[in-house]
């Protein structure tokens, strides 16, 4: 079964830092690129960024340029989303999803969400 | 970047009547050199991830049922739900992925009256 599976949630305090993973399966795992998706409380979904698994091109949202990292180690299939310092403003559910061309491709396979809270 | 309007924000239609959103782009997501839109609806249900419903503005996913169908092209997308179930209360999303950074719109919330 072809699936993205992403790490569990996870309450952290303002300022911490904090890595969360997405793992492929059942699927070349470099031959897509792998999505970011931030979607707050209540409200519509934002794009990130977007990592290519093979060789690690990566591309940002200028809205999130900056403030995220986005990384990928091909060895375990698994792409991560990095904060050095978390903000309240943070807390959201993101997603995962994998796109088979950039900007040629709709995301077709998405993962279950991760929930980051931040408070104090 | 690209800015992707919907309309309705949200909307509440009969059973087994017609549900048709909107979705505008500030530009064209027509590709000249192949004649496709770079245009995907998503289905989003409450606790769920999204889900790929359409493709190409009009190519609906394996496994999505036909009642679905999008038509649209260069800047005017449509989402149309022939006869509407109620397992199709649900928040939709047009995207765009003509170019980066990928733009959603801000959803439309189908629910029944």
């Amino acid at each position: 079964e072809v699936q993205l599976v992403q790490s569990g949630a996870e309450v952290k305090k303002p300022g911490e830092s904090l890595k969360i993973s997405c793992k492929g399966s059942g699927y070349s795992f470099t031959r897509y690129w792998i999505g970011w998706v931030r979607q707050m409380p209540g409200k519509g979904l934002e794009w990130m960024g977007i990592i290519y698994a093979a060789d690690s091109d990566t591309r940002y949202s200028p809205s999130f340029q900056g403030q995220v990292t986005i990384s990928a180690d091909k060895s375990v299939s698994t792409a991560y989303l990095q904060w050095s310092s978390l903000k309240a403003s943070d807390t959201a559910m993101y997603y995962c999803a994998r796109q088979l061309v950039l900007n040629g491709a709709a995301f077709d396979i998405w993962g279950q969400g991760t929930l980051i809270t931040v408070s104090s | 970047d690209i800015v992707m309007t919907q309309s309705p924000d949200s909307l509440a239609v009969s059973l087994g009547e017609r549900a048709t959103i909107n979705c505008k782009s500030s530009q064209s997501v027509l590709y000249s050199s192949n004649s496709k839109n770079y245009l995907a609806w998503y289905q989003q249900k409450p606790g769920q991830p999204p889900k790929l419903l359409i493709f190409w503005a009009s190519t609906r996913e394996s496994g999505v049922p036909d009642r679905f169908s999008g038509s649209g092209s260069g800047t005017d997308f449509t989402l149309t739900i022939s006869s509407l179930q109620a397992e199709d209360v649900a928040v939709y999303y047009c995207q765009q992925y003509y170019s980066t950074p990928q733009t959603f719109g801000q959803g439309t919330k189908l629910e029944i009256k």
